[in-house]
């Protein structure tokens, strides 16, 4: 059974980087793509971007500029930074296996990201 | 980017009743050459993550229930929910994967009546 889990801080100050990890478990990070979305109650669902095991990235032209996703395969995580934080960007932010074809079809439970001073 | 509109935004539907939820894309999400669909459907119930429900707009995930139905084409899609159970109460989302960047539609909210 294929499972992510979210983890870092729930509060970052604007101005300030978005630090998150997502740790897979029930499979190997050397397949499939590995993403990135977040929900907001303003913005709904943001896929913000992937990265496939050996990478290679695609980000949302409009987070692009600010997002960094990387992956550790050694430890069978995958990473998500975001620089220069607005309170537009608190949301819920989830990780997401994502096949080949790109659908979603594993998913963490998310993890809610709060930016304030 | 290409738009995904649903509507509508909620509906209520009485139990064993069938509710049908609709997408549309601002453009055509589908390959005549390959005559795929590239609409995936989600289901999130409160405080849970979304559920792959469909994807190449009619094609079942590995264990959803066949009540749920996706169809559509070029710029249209339906997510249709034969036989309305109470687990079904939740906020159901359309995914085109056509190009990037992959856009969700706003999200349909489906209760009970």
């Amino acid at each position: 059974q294929v499972q992510l889990q979210e983890s870092g801080p729930g509060l970052v100050k604007p101005s300030e980087t978005l630090s998150l990890t997502c740790t897979v478990s029930g499979d190997s990070i050397t397949s499939y793509f590995w993403s990135w979305i977040r929900q907001s109650p303003g913005k709904g669902l943001e896929w913000i971007g992937y990265i496939y095991y050996r990478g290679s990235t695609n980000y949302n032209p409009s987070l692009e500029s600010r997002v960094t996703i990387s992956v550790d395969t050694s430890k069978n995580q995958f990473s998500l930074t975001l620089t220069s934080v607005t309170a537009a960007d608190s949301a819920i932010y989830y990780c997401a296996r994502e096949q080949q074809d790109n659908w979603f079809d594993y998913w963490g439970q998310g993890i809610l990201v709060t930016v304030s001073s | 980017d290409i738009v995904m509109t649903q509507s509508p935004d909620s509906l209520a539907v009485s139990l064993g009743e069938r509710a049908t939820i609709n997408c549309k894309s601002s453009q055509s999400v589908s390959y005549s050459s390959n005559n795929k669909n590239y609409v995936a459907w989600y289901q999130q119930r409160a405080g849970q993550p979304p559920k792959l429900l469909i994807y190449w707009a009619s094609t079942r995930e590995s264990g959803v229930p066949d009540r749920f139905r996706g169809s559509g084409s070029g710029t249209d899609f339906t997510l249709t929910i034969n036989s309305l159970q109470a687990e079904d109460v939740a906020v159901y989302y359309c995914q085109h994967y056509f190009v990037t960047p992959w856009t969700f539609g706003q999200g349909t909210k489906v209760e009970i009546k």
